[in-house]
């Protein structure tokens, strides 16, 4: 069964920092490109960050470039997000998210963890 | 960046009813555009891919059509279960792959 579990959410001042993990089993982990999306609290699907399968290509939104670290562990089969100087609109619940890219189907997420709540408050 | 509208933001049918939520992308992506199903507490899951390619597991009740910039989700006869929101995502602007709004779905 393809699971995937994200923890290291929590409470946090603004500026602070936190490191959420995304542990992972069913599936062949190196094979595929992650994703994190985040959902505010009330709001919708915002996509934040993408990692390449050998983790050697990065991409994040505008809202955390230079902020947030998307990287991977293959050898453990998690992924990771590295979250610095953190804003109060960064509360949000994070998402990871297996993705399938075949040429001329495109992107899609298709195993989502469950999420795990980020709040920065003061 | 491509930007995603949903419409209606919201609507409340009945059970039986066939329910048509349509999503418009601010340039042509072709048929990269996926649909996603937001039950109340609980993560996202994948419905529909490129356009019209239902995700294994889906209920055949859910559709999907549509290219370039107008499309379309589809429930033939809408169940209890089909409560949630529903999310458009289009993945040709690689790699910000931008969802729409969201149209809540209440019964």
């Amino acid at each position: 069964e393809v699971q995937q579990l994200e923890s290291g959410g929590g409470l946090v001042q603004p500026g602070g920092s936190l490191r959420l993990s995304c542990a992972t089993s069913g599936f062949t982990f190196s094979n595929y490109a992650m994703t994190w999306v985040r959902q505010g609290p009330g709001k919708g699907l915002e996509w934040v960050s993408i990692i390449s399968r050998s983790g050697d290509t990065t991409y994040y939104a505008d809202a955390v470039k230079g902020r947030f670290t998307i990287s991977r562990d293959n050898s453990k089969n998690t992924l990771f997000l590295q979250m610095n100087s953190l804003r109060v609109e960064d509360t949000a619940v994070y998402y990871c998210a297996k993705g399938t890219f075949n040429v001329g189907l495109g992107y899609y997420m298709d195993v989502w963890g469950k999420g795990t709540t980020v709040t920065v408050s003061s | 960046d491509i930007q995603m509208t949903q419409s209606p933001s919201s609507l409340s049918p009945s059970i039986g009813d066939r329910v048509t939520i349509t999503c418009r992308a601010s340039q042509n992506i072709g048929r990269f555009l996926n649909w996603y199903q937001q039950k109340p507490g609980k993560a996202p899951n994948l419905l529909i891919y490129t356009a019209s390619v239902l995700q294994s597991g889906v209920p055949s009740r859910f559709s999907g059509s549509g290219s370039g910039t107008d499309f379309t989700l589809s429930i033939r006869s809408l169940q209890p279960e089909d409560v949630a929101t529903y999310y458009c995502q289009q993945s040709y602007s690689t790699p910000m792959y931008t969802f729409g709004q969201g149209t809540k779905l209440e019964i």
